[in-house]
């Protein structure tokens, strides 16, 4: 069966302090691996995708890596702007578009 | 580029009444269209995938004749929530991928449902 896990659940972070949030996957034919921001109350704001393994993309102190069974939304020196709950998922081989999510990391930086 | 609205952003209705939720994509057509619920502290769940012009398709556990979707065009999907009663009540939030290759989908910026 077809699912992501992420982790920690929670992750609280000194304003400078880097970390890295996880995301496991277990699925037939990835087509795409999805990171998202969701700040409470909004929809979720796109950050990045991945295709293969290797793969990886930066947005200012984010960096989002990709390995064959996981893969890694890396903070560096993360601002309490920062804090949010990051969402990541994945679309599976078939043709439907839907994402599979995970259960999210919320993120919180203290001055 | 790639905007998704939503509206309303909040409604309060009464139980057995009936609410609609528009989605549009704004700068793009979208293909395929998504909705989701959202309870406090968990993670998306997807009702429905809807086609333009075409039946949407339930998640299981989704009842079709509660949760009625239209996708008559290329940049709007309704949702309708009929006879709503309170345990209804959620974040719903609308997401459309449009006729790129990268398979991304763009989310809107939700609705708050409260049924009283």
């Amino acid at each position: 069966e077809d699912q992501v896990t992420q982790s920690p659940e929670a992750l609280r972070l000194q304003e400078g302090e880097s970390s890295s949030l996880n995301c496991s996957y277990t699925v037939s034919g990835l087509r795409g691996l999805f990171w998202y921001r969701q700040d409470p109350g909004k929809g979720p704001e796109f950050l990045f995708t991945l295709y293969s393994a290797g793969e990886e993309k930066e947005k200012e102190r984010l960096k989002a890596t990709l390995t064959k069974k996981e893969s890694f939304l890396h903070i560096t020196a993360p601002k309490p702007e920062d804090s949010a709950t990051y969402l990541c998922a994945f679309q599976g081989s078939g043709n439907t578009g839907k994402l599979i999510f995970g259960q999210g990391t919320t993120l919180q930086v203290k001055p | 580029g790639a905007v998704v609205s939503q509206h309303p952003s909040w409604v309060i209705c009464k139980s057995g009444t009936s609410v609609k939720i528009e989605c549009r994509s704004l700068d793009f057509q979208a293909t395929t269209m998504f909705w989701y619920r959202q309870f406090p502290k968990q993670s998306l769940m997807l009702m429905a995938t809807s086609n333009e012009g075409s039946k949407a398709t339930y998640e299981q556990g989704v009842e079709k004749d509660k949760f009625l979707i239209n996708h008559a065009s290329l940049t709007l999907s309704t949702l309708t929530v009929t006879s709503a009663h309170p345990e209804d009540s959620s974040f719903y939030i609308c997401s459309a991928r449009g006729p790129f290759d990268n398979y991304e989908q763009y989310f809107g910026p939700g609705t708050r449902l409260t049924v009283t």
